[in-house]
């Protein structure tokens, strides 16, 4: 049974500073590893996927994985109130659909002004 | 496209009464997925379809659910008989298997209090 874990939080930094979100997985041939971004009462909203061919930077965000430790991380830069939200981590519970997913319980993250 | 459309949005009912939770995915998807999120377990998958066809429901908690697509473009979850333990937002996403992008996109959920 593949698991993932995050720490549940809240994580609180100022806005302006780097935020560093942490997930472990246990499975260690999953290859493909997902974030979602989830505002409180909304639907989970894909933000970033990296797969086992090393980290990814779109915008602010930033996907390392670490293969070894059997763990993914997603940074945000430049954090800023509206990225207030809960983010969530996931796997493919088997190689097809993104939509067949196993996920973490979320870490919330707060960005004060 | 609307994206996927859930139906209803808020559902409060009785112990014991038959509720029925409806999904319409994104046009031209053809894979969906029901979801369920709870405080102590996070966002759990139910079932989910491929072209119409159930294809792991090893996440339907008990017999009291059962899902539904009759056709590509409507999807149903229903419980019967309801049970407190039942409530939970619940949420459909449908994704295009077989492109080169298969992300799958969430409906804004539906969510159900069970009393």
């Amino acid at each position: 049974q593949k698991e993932v874990e995050q720490n549940s939080g809240p994580l609180s930094v100022p806005e302006g500073a780097i935020a560093s979100l942490n997930c472990t997985y246990s499975d260690r041939g999953s290859q493909s590893f997902f974030w979602y971004r989830q505002y409180s009462g909304k639907s989970p909203e894909l933000i970033m996927f990296i797969y086992s061919n090393g980290d990814k930077e779109d915008g602010r965000f930033t996907a390392q994985l670490n293969k070894a430790s059997q763990y993914v991380s997603l940074l945000i830069r430049d954090s800023q109130p509206s990225d207030s939200a809960t983010y969530l981590c996931a796997v493919p519970r088997d190689g097809g659909s993104q939509g067949n997913l196993i996920f973490g319980k979320g870490t919330k993250l707060s960005v004060k002004p | 496209d609307a994206g996927v459309i859930q139906s209803p949005r808020h559902e409060v009912t009785e112990m014991g009464q038959e509720v029925t939770l409806r999904c319409k995915p994104i046009s031209g998807h053809n894979s969906l997925f029901w979801y369920r999120q709870t405080m102590m377990r996070g966002l759990e998958l139910l079932i989910y379809f491929n072209n119409n066809v159930p294809i792991d429901d090893s996440g339907m908690p008990e017999d009291r659910f059962s899902a539904k697509m009759p056709n590509a473009s409507f999807s149903t979850l229903k419980i019967q008989p309801s049970e407190p333990r039942d409530s939970a937002v619940y949420f459909c996403a449908s994704s295009l298997i077989g492109s080169g992008n298969t992300e799958a996109f969430f409906g804004q959920g539906t969510r159900l209090t069970v009393v």
